[in-house]
């Protein structure tokens, strides 16, 4: 089951850069997105998520861009810090499905300094 | 600010024996879920908990997952006879009308 996809297991940028993080989907019935940092030992955390109304949402140094059409959407970190560093996971759910939330295998960010 | 908790952080279980896991979820969410992660692998939907009633379950949940929510407070989830392969991180996660907020889960190893 393939249904949220993050083909970049890792990714590596300098502090004060960019960082872009990719998801594809395939379901189109996806209509609410969002995106989860994880640390080692702790649960995921909420970080920003979007609906399939708008195709931007922006939230202080994280905003996040849908492309319906392609079926995909991006994080973009912006500037990175070193406690960006941790693992990212997109997630996808649709309405009428009690919000279950189905994840890719996640991106492990490194900022280095 | 408000969290889930879970308890307890590492449970270690016969095969064969039964297991609950419990969560405390943030005070006004109604919504509850219990997802699992496999070892290297995806975050997996077990179940959804709403009005006091599973809302939706996925296949892993069969006949040996159970959930309840015993008072106002917890919400829990039993696994009655476990196998090797039920092995994994289990995450609880609740919600009111936003995103799902998770506890820092429970990693079930299974002997």
């Amino acid at each position: 089951d393939q249904q949220v996809k993050q083909n970049s297991p890792s990714l590596s940028v300098q502090e004060g850069r960019i960082s872009i993080l990719n998801c594809d989907y395939t379901n189109s019935m996806f209509d609410y997105f969002l995106w989860y940092k994880k640390y080692p030992a702790e649960g995921p955390t909420f970080l920003i998520s979007i609906s399939s109304i708008k195709d931007k949402n922006e939230d202080g140094r994280f905003t996040v861009f849908l492309n319906k059409s392609a079926k995909h959407l991006s994080l973009h970190i912006v500037p990175s810090q070193p406690g960006d560093s941790a693992v990212y996971f997109c997630a996808a759910s649709s309405t009428g499905t009690a919000s279950k939330l189905t994840f890719g295998t996640g991106t492990r960010l490194q900022v280095t300094l | 600010e408000p969290e889930v908790t879970q308890t307890p952080s590492h449970q270690v279980t016969q095969m064969g024996q039964e297991v609950i896991l419990r969560c405390v979820p943030i005070s006004n969410h109604l919504y509850f879920y219990w997802y699992r992660q496999i070892l290297g692998q995806k975050v997996e939907f077990l179940v959804s908990f709403y009005n006091n009633e599973i809302s939706e379950k996925s296949e892993i949940f069969d006949d040996q997952f159970s959930v309840e929510r015993p008072d106002g407070s917890n919400f829990t989830l039993k696994i009655r006879s476990t196998k090797l392969e039920d092995s994994a991180m289990y995450f609880c996660a609740s919600r009111y009308q936003g995103p799902q907020h998770f506890g820092d889960g429970t990693r079930l190893s299974i002997l």
